[in-house]
């Protein structure tokens, strides 16, 4: 069972440059999410979907921007990365109406 | 907006020993759900339990206990005879009527030998 699939793990950036954050999720969830993981910051939301073509802003969305062109995949993307954008990612799941959200095991990016 | 508070500072804890892990939750929605997750320190989240606001019974799994108060809006998690594998971040969520599912802060727990 795949789950949730985030790629890649680990990736460094130069300030200003562009890089797409995939997820995939093989359990046909209608909701998928985006959160950042801060250090005494919790997960905070960025761009969740409720459906394929549905999306929509979370708490922090600046600087990143989503599509859902079908139900499996949720890229994020960070158009011009900043050291701001320093963080854990992680992709979440979920089934409507279910009682659990499935992640990703995270991505660590670094902007330097 | 909803809001979720964890305001413990790092806790440690006797291995064997009941902990009790606060969370307390601002929302207006009628209907939402609370969880609990665990962050180990390899990085994974993992879901530990889940209520629903009109469950009527506290949520059990195994060790852990969700004492839900509806009307103090507080869901604190029980984890009871610690072990050290316990040893983690513990994060409180709310998944309110808009499905954004919205975390606390975090706690951090140390479960001592």
């Amino acid at each position: 069972n795949a789950g949730v699939t985030q790629t890649p793990k680990f990736q460094v950036l130069k300030t200003g440059q562009s890089m797409t954050l995939q997820c995939a999720q093989d359990m046909n969830h209608e909701y998928m999410s985006w959160y950042r993981q801060d250090p005494g910051m919790g997960l905070r939301l960025i761009h969740y979907s409720v459906g394929a073509g549905i999306t929509d802003q979370g708490e922090v969305p600046n600087g990143y921007n989503v599509s859902r062109s079908t139900t499996e995949d949720f890229p994020l993307r960070l158009l011009s990365a900043a050291p701001s954008q320093t963080s854990v990612y992680f992709c979440a799941s979920r089934q409507h109406g279910a009682t659990e959200a499935f992640f990703g095991q995270g991505t660590r990016l670094t902007v330097v | 907006a909803q809001k979720i508070t964890q305001t413990q500072p790092g806790m440690f804890v006797q291995e064997k020993e009941a902990v009790t892990l606060d969370c307390t939750y601002d929302t207006s929605d009628q209907s939402y759900g609370l969880f609990w997750y665990k962050q180990p320190s390899s990085g994974e989240m993992i879901f530990l339990i889940y209520q629903g606001s009109y469950d009527e019974q506290n949520a059990t799994e195994g060790r852990y206990s969700l004492n839900f108060q509806k009307a103090r809006k507080s869901a604190n998690l029980v984890i009871s005879a610690s072990q050290l594998g316990d040893s983690a971040m513990y994060f409180c969520a709310m998944n309110p009527e808009s499905n954004r599912l919205a975390f606390g802060k975090g706690n951090q727990v140390v479960v001592i030998p």
